[in-house]
This record gives C-alpha cells, sequence and structure tokens, in this order.
C-alpha cells in the first residue's frame, strides 16, 4: 500500500543533542512538508520541499534543518537551537499540481 | 494575511446528535476549503472539501458548503457517532504549498 512512513513514533532528546526525525513516502508525490503541531495552536509549517534538491523555510525553522536528496526522503533534524522542541511533529505529502495532503502518523518528539 | 478562524472544543455530543463546527476564513480570492479529521495519536486525513463558492463537499455523512458571502464552511452531520470522535481541522489553500489551517476543534461523541 502507498503511503507516508514517519519514524520513530516516540522520540527523546536531551539537551544540546540534535535528533533527525525520518519521513519517507511511496506515493511518488514531488511536494512533502514537515509540519509542528502544539495543543490548541493547529499546525504550522517548519519547511517544504517541491522537488529534490531544494527546499523552502516555513513559518517557524528556526531551529530545524532539512534535506531532500531523495524524491522520496524528507528527514527533519532538530538542532540544540529550538529551544522548546517537545511538539507533535507531522510530515506530508502533495502530488504536483495537486491540493490534498497525505499526512504520515505523526512523531512526539519530548524533552528529557 | 489570510486566515482560519475555527471553534473552540471540546464539543461534546451524544450519539446520533446533530453536529455543527463553525469555521469563517478570510483569504484574498478565492481558496480552496477543506476539513482533515485526525484521530488519536494518528496524522490528518482529508475529510472533504470544495474548491469554489456553493460548493458543497460531502463523505462519510459530513457535509459543508463552502459560503462566500458569509466566508464559512461549517462542517455538519446529522448523527454523529462514538466512532466520530477525533479532531477537526478545518483549512484553507490559495496555492499548492500555502496551506492555512485552524487550530482544531476536539469533538467527543458519548453513547
Amino acid at each position: 500500500d502507498g503511503g507516508i512512513t514517519q519514524s520513530p513514533k516516540y522520540l527523546f532528546r536531551k539537551e544540546g543533542q540534535n535528533v533527525t526525525l525520518s519521513c519517507e513516502q511511496n506515493l511518488n508525490h514531488d511536494a512533502m512538508y514537515w509540519y509542528r503541531q502544539d495543543p490548541g495552536q493547529g499546525l504550522r509549517l517548519i519547511y517544504y520541499s517541491q522537488i529534490v534538491n531544494d527546499f523552502q523555510k516555513g513559518d517557524i525553522a528556526e531551529g530545524y534543518s532539512v534535506s531532500r536528496e531523495k524524491k522520496e526522503s524528507f528527514p527533519l533534524t532538530v538542532t540544540s537551537a529550538q529551544k522548546n522542541p517537545t511538539a507533535f511533529y507531522l510530515c506530508a505529502s502533495q502530488r504536483l499540481g495537486g491540493e490534498k495532503l497525505f499526512f504520515g502518523s505523526g512523531t512526539q518528539l519530548s524533552v528529557l | 494575511g489570510n486566515s482560519v478562524t475555527q471553534m473552540e472544543g471540546p464539543v461534546t455530543l451524544s450519539e446520533e446528535a446533530f453536529l455543527t463546527i463553525n469555521c469563517t476564513y478570510t483569504a484574498t480570492g478565492y481558496p480552496s476549503l477543506f476539513w482533515y479529521v485526525q484521530y488519536p495519536g494518528e496524522g490528518l486525513q482529508l475529510l472533504l472539501k470544495a474548491t469554489k463558492a456553493d460548493d458543497k463537499g460531502s463523505n462519510k455523512g459530513f457535509e459543508a458548503t463552502y459560503r462566500k458571502e458569509t466566508t464559512s464552511f461549517h462542517l455538519e452531520k446529522g448523527s454523529v457517532q462514538v466512532s466520530d470522535s477525533a479532531v477537526y481541522f478545518c483549512a484553507s489553500t490559495s496555492g499548492t504549498y500555502k496551506y492555512i489551517f485552524g487550530t482544531g476543534t476536539r469533538l467527543k461523541v458519548l453513547a
């Protein structure tokens, strides 16, 4: 079955540590997105990528980094510069010219 | 700028009750409008959408009509079930990457 896979489901970060969240899709979608979800705040866009080897900052990119070396993969690194990283992180993809977003099941990141 | 405002939750209903979750938007031009649903511990799934004024989106008994005159896209269902308990997000987009999400409304349906 086609879809988006996020891993791990739960992740714990120690202070000063960088952590990487994985997102893989086999839908052959061109565009991929990372959102952060905090209680009562809806979804906020961190980064997005419309083609391989290219990505753009979203509304809250500070403290995060991404890469898009392959069409099917869009990993997100939460760096030590992100002082409040505890949140639910959602990856999504979208076909070229489409509007519907397809979401993964999310990663809950917490700080130890 | 563009925005989406939806009613705060939680909304608690008895099974078979009528559901309305209000959503209004501000946008330049004519955005497409969406309702996404999020079940506990999962990502969002598209529930329904409408792309132009007076369009009605519908799916699984849920409906929403794109009202340009009131800039609204309220979600309704005639008879809710326990399995409808989830968080519902209203969203708009005026371009393929420019999604604007509301803050979400939690629905709890009691048996």
